[in-house]
């Protein structure tokens, strides 16, 4: 069974960092992209980035460039988003899921970032 | 970016009802779309890919249809686990969008 399992999310003060960690399991991780996406609680979804198997390629939607960094390491199964800088408009839940032909067969259950002073 | 417009943007419906939820991709995307349905307090759940691909698992209730710029999504005979929000999403290129969401709910 394919599970995504993210952690890491919490409270953090405008200007913080937090770094979000996706432990997979039931599958080949190194045989997947991978993602991260976001949704403020109540509202629509936003891709935040992803990373290709080997992790040599990278995307990141525009808000997010220069501040966050998707990586991963496939001998621990593990997918990681550093946060760097982080601003109010970041405050939402973070899943990781696993990417299929572009759409996202797999989801994790969600991590809450909240950015408050 | 592509933008993606969903409309309605919520709908209310009847158990048996024949509900239809459309997308429009502000440019062609072919058909590199995918539509998820999301319950409250819960991550979406992958129903349809390629725009008409059927996810494993999922009711053959559910459909998808359209190519290009506009594409449908349609659940025959709506079921009470039916009621959700539903979204659109495109993969053709970066970055990813989503629409904004239809939540359908019980009239």
């Amino acid at each position: 069974e394919v599970q995504l399992v993210e952690s890491g999310g919490g409270l953090v003060q405008p200007g913080g960092s937090l770094r979000l960690s996706c432990a997979a399991s039931g599958f080949t991780f190194s045989n997947y992209w991978m993602s991260w996406v976001r949704q403020v609680p109540g509202k629509g979804l936003e891709w935040v980035a992803n990373i290709k198997e080997d992790g040599s390629e990278k995307y990141y939607v525009d808000s997010v460039k220069g501040r966050f960094t998707i990586s991963r390491e496939n001998a621990q199964n593990s997918l990681y988003l550093q946060m760097n800088g982080l601003r109010g408009e970041d405050t939402a839940v973070y899943y990781c899921a696993r990417v299929e032909s572009g759409d996202y067969g797999y989801w994790g259950q969600g991590t809450l970032v909240t950015v408050s002073s | 970016a592509i933008r993606m417009t969903q409309s309605p943007s919520s709908l209310s419906a009847s158990t048996g009802d024949r509900v239809t939820i459309t997308c429009r991709a502000s440019q062609s995307i072919a058909s590199y779309l995918a539509w998820y349905q999301q319950k409250p307090g819960k991550a979406p759940k992958l129903l349809m890919y390629a725009a008409s691909t059927l996810q494993s698992g999922v009711p053959s209730r559910f459909s998808g249809s359209g190519s290009g710029t506009d594409f449908t999504l349609t659940i025959n005979c709506l079921q009470s686990e039916d009621f959700a929000t539903y979204f659109c999403q495109q993969y053709y290129s970066y970055p990813r969008t989503f629409g904004q969401g239809t939540k359908v709910d019980i009239k």
